[in-house]
């Protein structure tokens, strides 16, 4: 089976610019997982996606906006970027979106890492 | 608010045992994760912890206390390629993911 996928790995952007990041997820999951990975830090949850919907959101502004396809892969877009914004974003795939199993663990990408200058 | 807790950094010796502790506050529990992640590289799934106890996969064990918000990740015959960070994370009441920030662990010869 494969595993979650992440494009692009590394990018440079400067502030006030908008960057797509995607996650394509593990063969079988359903549910997209976004997290932001400061320098150091734990990953910090920004949303979740389930059905094509968000079921769960974090403590991030607007600004930061998902979509998951009928494949389940999923976009993580963030508009008006700012020099904080610079941090590894991970993606992580998973079995369903509500019910919780032992079962359910997360399957992360490699990342994207995103630079803002 | 909700936090978790674990020491910045720790060394150890290879071939030695190393305990790293992960105490927790958080809204609701719903199980315990235990993470490695190598520099630059995802995390990697090591535990999972729902019911007090001790769980032990190979070299790698885990043991939770929920009465005392607590838990430990024990590493046992340490090898080089252990040098990583693990990752404590919590799963609230709302099934979302509240993760520390992370034990790194150094291993020396």
């Amino acid at each position: 089976e494969t595993g979650v996928t992440q494009s692009p790995t590394h990018l440079i952007k400067t502030r006030g610019q908008q960057v797509t990041l995607r996650c394509s997820s593990q063969s079988g999951h359903n549910t997209v997982s976004w997290y932001q990975q400061a320098l150091g830090q734990g990953p910090q949850f920004i949303f979740q996606y389930y059905r094509e919907e968000e079921n769960g959101r974090g403590n991030f502004p607007p600004r930061f906006s998902g979509l998951q396809f009928p494949n389940y892969s999923s976009e993580l877009n963030v508009n008006a970027l700012e020099l904080d914004d610079s941090a590894l974003y991970l993606c992580a795939s998973s079995l369903e979106g509500q019910a919780f199993s032992g079962a359910n663990v997360l399957t992360f990408g490699a990342g994207s890492r995103l630079t803002v200058l | 608010g909700q936090n978790i807790d674990q020491p910045t950094e720790m060394t150890a010796t290879e071939g030695a045992i190393v305990q790293i502790n992960c105490t927790y506050q958080t809204s609701g529990f719903n199980g315990l994760f235990w993470y490695q992640q190598h520099a630059g590289e995802a995390p990697t799934f090591l535990s999972y912890n729902v019911l007090d106890g001790l769980e032990e996969k190979g070299r790698f064990s885990s043991f939770l206390s929920r009465s005392k918000g607590y838990s430990y990740l024990l590493l046992k015959e340490l090898q080089m390629k252990d040098s990583a960070s693990y990752l404590c994370a919590v799963m609230d009441s709302n099934y979302q993911l509240i993760w520390g920030a992370g034990t790194k662990l150094i291993i020396k010869p």
